[in-house]
């Protein structure tokens, strides 16, 4: 059974710094690609950023380009998510997301973790 | 790429036909997916190649479109069918989401 389980969430002062967890087990995880998505309280879904089977490749939403980091320790089947100069608006459920089901030429998001919060305020 | 939903809200009765629409800001041949939210909840994959059904996820759920309409049809909706649900286009980046149709019950 696929599981993927968040961590490292809480409360931020803004310009502050967090680091994200994402425990992954029941599947390869050196071969997904994997993703974060968050979900302000309330609001809709934005994807945020994701990374390739073996890091290589990383792509990140603008809002958070130059401010977040996202990692991975296949060894330790675990992904991150460096958070820096946290703003107000980075408050947000943040699910980590497997890339995993094949379909028309792409890998598509599949499996999604209950999510950490985080909360930025002074 | 920016994707609208319509409608933002709707209601309907336990048995109805419910259809909601997605339309890209350009064309993303058939790079789209269909998510359910249910309050409290992870999004659950329901729909991905714009038509292709998840596995597990009923047969009353079904997606239809490509190029910029994209249309996520209930062919009969059922209690647990109420929730919010999101597009998200697989096209380009960033991967953006509709803003969610939230399904309510009349």
């Amino acid at each position: 059974e696929v599981q993927l389980v968040e961590s490292g969430g809480g409360l931020v002062q803004p310009g502050g710094s967090l680091r994200l967890s994402c425990a992954a087990s029941g599947f390869s995880f050196s071969r997904d690609w994997m993703s974060w998505v968050r979900q302000a309280p309330g609001k809709g879904l934005e994807w945020v950023a994701n990374i390739k089977e073996d890091g290589s490749e990383k792509n990140f939403v603008d809002s958070v380009k130059d401010r977040f980091t996202i990692s991975r320790d296949n060894a330790k089947n675990s992904l991150y998510l460096q958070m820096n100069s946290l703003r107000v608006e980075d408050t947000a459920v943040y699910y980590c997301v497997r890339v995993g089901r094949w379909g028309s030429y792409r890998y598509w998001p599949d499996y999604w973790g209950q999510g950490t919060l985080v909360t930025v305020s002074s | 790429i920016q994707l609208t939903q319509s409608p933002s809200s709707l209601s309907a009765s336990v048995g109805d036909r419910v259809t909601i629409a997605c339309r890209a800001s350009q064309g993303i041949s058939n790079f789209l997916a269909w998510y359910q939210q249910k309050p409290g909840k992870a999004p659950n994959l329901l729909i991905y190649a714009a038509s292709t059904l998840e596995s597990g996820v009923p047969s009353r759920f079904s997606g239809s479109g490509s190029g910029t309409d994209f249309t996520l049809t209930i062919s009969s909706l059922q209690p647990e069918d109420f929730a919010t649900y999101y597009c998200q286009h697989l096209n380009s980046y960033p991967l953006t989401f509709g803003g969610g149709t939230k399904v309510e019950i009349k």
